[in-house]
This record gives structure tokens, sequence and C-alpha cells, in this order.
């Protein structure tokens, strides 16, 4: 597609559950990351995807998170037992290179996950 | 670790008006720095960059200018308008991570 693209947009989901957020990055970006925006709050980095390379995992806040990418491409990011405070807007961001090299994030439209 | 800081929000301004918004960062190693702006409804767009200390990234009539003796990057507008109504993050990569940092963000209201 043109851009980088997110679903679902909405997710409502009761506490406990696990939910499933999917991005879809705009073909021929080798890198890719999710950030999580809270109500109020800035963007808090989760996980970064770089080629084949292992993922830095550094900002997931607990083991309830967790996020893969397969084939370099598509990715999912998971998150098990949600509680309430898990509420936000999930952002996806592909870049065509590594972020040091210069090349500009490009984001979805979010997932706008709430837990009741 | 690297990290942004700007200047907490809202602000509010009449139109016309001369804009700033304040952007200091720590970074270990010798980053980019970027503007994003996300208006209401949409997702987050990139204003403006700069590479290196000195550079001046523009945009818009928007302007920053990577200093890095004082490690700021703060945006400036001559003169603001109602559809410059959004939330500004300012962010950084560098070299020695993976990741681009993201300050808070700063919602700015323009009003006619």
């Amino acid at each position: 597609g043109a851009g980088v693209s997110q679903s679902p947009s909405n997710k409502v989901t009761e506490k406990g559950k696990d939910v499933e957020l999917r991005c879809d990055p705009i073909s021929g970006h080798t890198a890719l990351y999710w950030y999580r925006q809270s109500l109020g709050q800035g963007l808090e980095f989760l996980i970064y995807f770089q080629g084949n390379s292992a993922p830095d995992k550094s900002g997931l806040p607990s083991d309830r998170f967790s996020a893969e990418r397969t084939g370099g491409s598509v990715s999912t990011l998971t998150i098990q037992r949600t509680q309430q405070e898990d509420s936000a807007v999930y952002l996806c961001a592909s870049s065509l290179l590594p972020g040091y090299l210069l090349a500009e994030a490009f984001f979805g439209q979010g997932t706008r996950l709430t837990v009741v | 670790g690297n990290s942004v800081t700007q200047m907490e929000g809202p602000v509010t301004l009449s139109e016309e008006a001369f804009l700033t918004i304040n952007c200091t960062y720590t970074a270990t190693g010798y980053p980019s720095l970027f503007w994003y702006v996300q208006y209401p409804g949409e997702g987050l767009q990139l204003l403006l960059k700069a590479t290196k200390a000195d550079d001046k990234g523009s945009n818009k009539g928007f302007e920053a200018t990577y200093r890095k003796e004082t490690t700021s990057f703060h945006l400036e507008k001559g003169s603001v308008q109602v559809s410059d109504s959004a939330v500004y993050f300012c962010a950084l990569s560098d070299h020695g991570n993976n990741d681009m940092r993201f300050g808070a963000g700063t919602r700015l209201t323009v009003k006619p």
C-alpha cells in the first residue's frame, strides 16, 4: 500500500483478554517501530525491528507484551492478559533505513485500544 | 541514554502570533533531529529535520536550527495560522541507538 497500515483501528477488550495488533509497513522499508501514546502523554518507544537482526525490545513495559515481524514485513504486537493501564493508542512506523541513517519514519493511523 | 525534553503545553496563541516551542536533547552520539506534527484526527507526519550541527530545517513556514552547543532544536514560526493547531513532537535518532526518541509533545491551539 501507499502508507503504513494498522488494524484494527479501534479495539475494545475485556480486562484479562489477549489482543493482537497488526502493522503493515511500507513495502521495502526495513525498519519498523512500535510506540504507545497514552492520553495526555508523549510517545513511548516499545520495540524496534531492523531487517533480520534481533529486535530491540528495550521499551516493552512488561513480559505481557511481545511482538514479531514475519518475513521482514508485517508485524504483530501481542498484549497478553490486558490491564486497564494498557489502554492507549498503539502506533506503528516504518522507515527505509535505520533511524541513524537519517531516514524519517512514516507512521500509521494507530490502533486505539480500550481495556474495560 | 538518549532523551528529548520539550516545553509543556498546552500553548494557545492568536492568529499571526510568533511561535516558539522549546526542545532540548541528550544524546551519546551525533543525532539527527526532527519535528513531527499530529493534526487532529490524523497520524504523525514529519514536519522538518536537521542532520548536523548548525543545520536549519524548514517547512510550511516553520524553522528549527540544530544547536549543538546548547543541545537544542527549538521550533519557530513567525506568524501562526488556525490550521497550525496540532500536537508537535520533537524527536532524535542516533547512530548509537536503534530507535527514534520522542518528546512528550506540545499541543498548540491557534485562535482566530
